[in-house]
């Protein structure tokens, strides 16, 4: 089974800051990752794509990709109270449909 | 509006019950998944769809059932064999060219009296 790591948290930061979550995978060659977005009691909500090595940029939201160091992240810029959840980071898997292999989340609050 | 519906939002099974829980979407995508959520856990595989009466098991199918009769339709049935199916039960779709980006529906929480 292929693993995708996350630091369960929580992840405390102030109003304003940049919040910073990490994730790692074990399968070299997945080529799709995500980060999705889930509210307590809700389903996961999708925030960001990335496919290539780099920074994506949407909006306060920049996903980070390094394929050699099999590592993604997301970073949430101004902080706010509204943006506290669990973060789920997924990667597809080639040899299940392109299902998805979750993290089990980060779990970031964001303090007033 | 297009999207993915799941219903029930709450469901109770009772001991030896078996219960179906409904997946609709309206993307027109051809993929549809299943996963189980427990809580603290991340999302588990059940069953996967890419087209129209086929599917396959994933990691945990044991215990339930899919059909896929319809391109829009994936319904889990969840049956007394499976022990322990207190869980949010997800459903979610993509399509099976680019980067085939899953969408997920509302989910049902699925408990048993």
């Amino acid at each position: 089974q292929k693993e995708v790591e996350q630091n369960s948290g929580p992840l405390s930061v102030p109003e304003g800051a940049i919040a910073s979550l990490n994730c790692t995978y074990s399968d070299r060659v997945s080529q799709s990752f995500f980060w999705y977005r889930q509210y307590s009691g809700k389903s996961p909500e999708l925030i960001m794509s990335i496919y290539s090595n780099g920074d994506k940029e949407d909006g306060r939201f920049t996903a980070q990709l390094n394929k050699a160091s099999q590592y993604v992240s997301l970073l949430i810029r101004d902080s706010q109270p509204s943006d506290s959840a669990t973060y789920l980071c997924a990667v597809n898997r080639w040899d299940s449909g392109y299902a998805l292999n979750f993290g089990k989340g980060t779990s970031l609050l964001v303090t007033p | 509006d297009g999207g993915i519906t799941q219903s029930p939002k709450y469901l109770f099974r009772k001991e030896g019950q078996n219960v179906t829980l409904s997946c609709e979407q309206n993307l027109n995508h051809d993929a549809m998944y299943w996963y189980r959520q427990d809580p603290g856990q991340g999302l588990r595989l059940i069953y996967y769809s890419q087209i129209v009466n086929d599917f396959q098991k994933g990691d945990i199918a044991e215990g339930y059932s899919v059909s896929r009769e319809k391109k829009e339709s994936f319904p889990l049935t969840v049956t007394s064999a499976q022990k322990n199916p207190t869980a949010f039960y997800l459903c979610a779709s993509s399509t099976i060219q680019a980067q085939k980006t899953q969408y997920f529906g509302p989910g049902t929480r699925l408990l048993v009296l």
